[in-house]
């Protein structure tokens, strides 16, 4: 199966700082890589995704860079803001079992000063 | 669109007892649903995936006699913890598909928080 990890756990910034987490996986064979964002005791939110076939992809201040060959995607968020404060989740695609499952990291939790 | 509902949102039940926990997609068919468990500050742990129709498939260490889980149709799958001890109190969360693939989103539902006194 698949193994994350995900780092740092925690990070703290200041307003208008950036903000990377990186996310390493196993399986050579995954070809989907979501970031979800959790705000204390709600759900889980999409923020970005990417698939195997493009190497960066960038949503306003939000971007996500993957390297196939080294195994780990990373989350990058520019300019960040007190809102931007979460626990941000990586959760690489395993192909195992045939069920498109989601392994979810060990979380990092984002704290921005104002 | 893409709309994942949870019922109920809290639970709290006695020793012992049985609680069932919904979890809906609203505006889309789910061929599978996921069911997650969360304990405080702690990431999501999947549990099982659900499909439409046939049997959930179990991840390692979660009693699948304990942990029952039916979706009865593409919209609808539930949980249900049987006979429910204190050590099962977590957040609960469901998530939906909205297709086969595996770069298809999946949809989160809000959770369910499991009190067992």
């Amino acid at each position: 199966g698949e193994n994350v990890e995900q780092h740092p756990s925690t990070l703290s910034v200041q307003e208008g700082d950036s903000a990377v987490i990186k996310c390493t996986y196993s399986d050579s064979a995954s070809n989907y890589f979501p970031w979800y964002k959790q705000e204390l005791g709600k759900r889980p939110q999409l923020i970005i995704d990417i698939r195997s076939n493009v190497g960066e992809k960038k949503d306003q201040r939000i971007a996500v860079t993957l390297n196939k060959t080294a195994k780990h995607f990373s989350l990058h968020i520019t300019e960040t803001q007190p809102e931007d404060s979460a626990v941000y989740f990586c959760a690489p695609h395993d192909p195992g079992g045939g069920y498109n499952k989601l392994i979810f990291g060990a979380g990092t939790r984002l704290a921005v000063h104002p | 669109g893409a709309v994942v509902s949870q019922h109920p949102s809290r639970v709290i039940c006695k020793s012992g007892t049985s609680v069932k926990i919904e979890c809906r997609s609203l505006d889309f068919q789910a061929t599978t649903m996921f069911w997650y468990r969360q304990f405080p500050k702690q990431s999501l742990m999947l549990m099982a995936t659900s499909n439409e129709g046939s049997k959930a498939t179990y991840e390692q260490g979660v009693e699948k006699d304990k942990f029952l889980i039916n979706h009865a149709s593409l919209t609808l799958s539930t949980l249900t913890v049987t006979s429910a001890h204190p050590e099962d109190s977590s957040f609960y969360i469901c998530s939906a598909k909205t297709g086969r693939w595996a770069t298809d989103t999946q949809y989160f539902g809000p959770g369910t928080r499991l009190t067992v006194l």
